[in-house]
């Protein structure tokens, strides 16, 4: 079955550095969205992203945060100047159409901010 | 604000007995739910969805019950055996909006 891959598996950065967290998406999926899962709480949206642009996004994504499709495969999330609390599971998903469909999530990025 | 939440965080079954996870919502314009799994270091995995305009929706050992006059979702696992141990989280997508908001999650653990 097909899968959303994400790498690294786990990631740690001083605060203040820019962490750049990448995604596969499923191939034949057009919508691509991250969340985050802080240690013990329940997951969150941040952002959507489809024709290569945002869609949706919350109040969470900030100007510290920006997506980008760089090819035909990968899909980022960078975070410019990570603070302590950007500490966090994120996980990537995408799905095959816009919406009341199964987004289908990857097994997550661990960012642990120093 | 519009929340998804649970009525108990956590479950306990003996594996084989059924399990039943409650989930209440808050915002009526909600018309799409998933329940996913979420085992340990693992994303969110799916489950089962429904639309709101059914009332269930059966799967393989698992059942998906919506009642819209309460504003009640659940999630039924028959014969529950030990790789169901896992949190639970109930996700609702408001008026085909692009994001799904999660409730806090119930971890079930089946025990011998």
């Amino acid at each position: 079955e097909p899968e959303v891959t994400q790498t690294p598996s786990h990631q740690v950065t001083q605060m203040g550095q820019e962490v750049i967290l990448r995604c596969v998406p499923i191939s034949n999926h057009l919508y691509f969205y991250w969340y985050r899962q802080i240690l013990g709480q329940k997951v969150e949206f941040l952002v959507s992203f489809y024709n290569n642009e945002i869609s949706e996004k919350s109040e969470i994504f900030d100007d510290q945060f920006s997506v980008e499709r760089p090819d035909g495969s990968n899909f980022t999330l960078k975070i410019r100047s990570t603070k302590l609390e950007d500490s966090a599971m994120y996980f990537c998903a995408s799905s095959e159409k816009r919406s009341n469909q199964p987004q289908h999530f990857g097994d997550g990025t661990r960012l642990s901010i120093l | 604000g519009e929340s998804v939440g649970l009525h108990l965080p956590t479950l306990s079954v003996q594996e084989g007995d059924n399990s039943i996870i409650n989930c209440a919502y808050s915002n009526s314009a909600s018309d799409y739910f998933i329940w996913y799994k979420q085992e340990s270091g693992k994303g969110p995995q799916f489950i089962i969805d429904i639309r709101s305009n059914m009332d269930k929706r059966q799967g393989q050992r698992v059942t998906v019950l919506l009642n819209k006059t309460v504003k009640h979702l659940s999630l039924q696992i028959a014969a529950t055996q030990p790789g169901d141990s896992a949190v639970y989280f109930c996700a609702e997508n408001i008026n085909y909006g692009q994001n799904f908001v999660f409730g806090p999650g119930t971890r079930l653990s089946v025990l011998p």
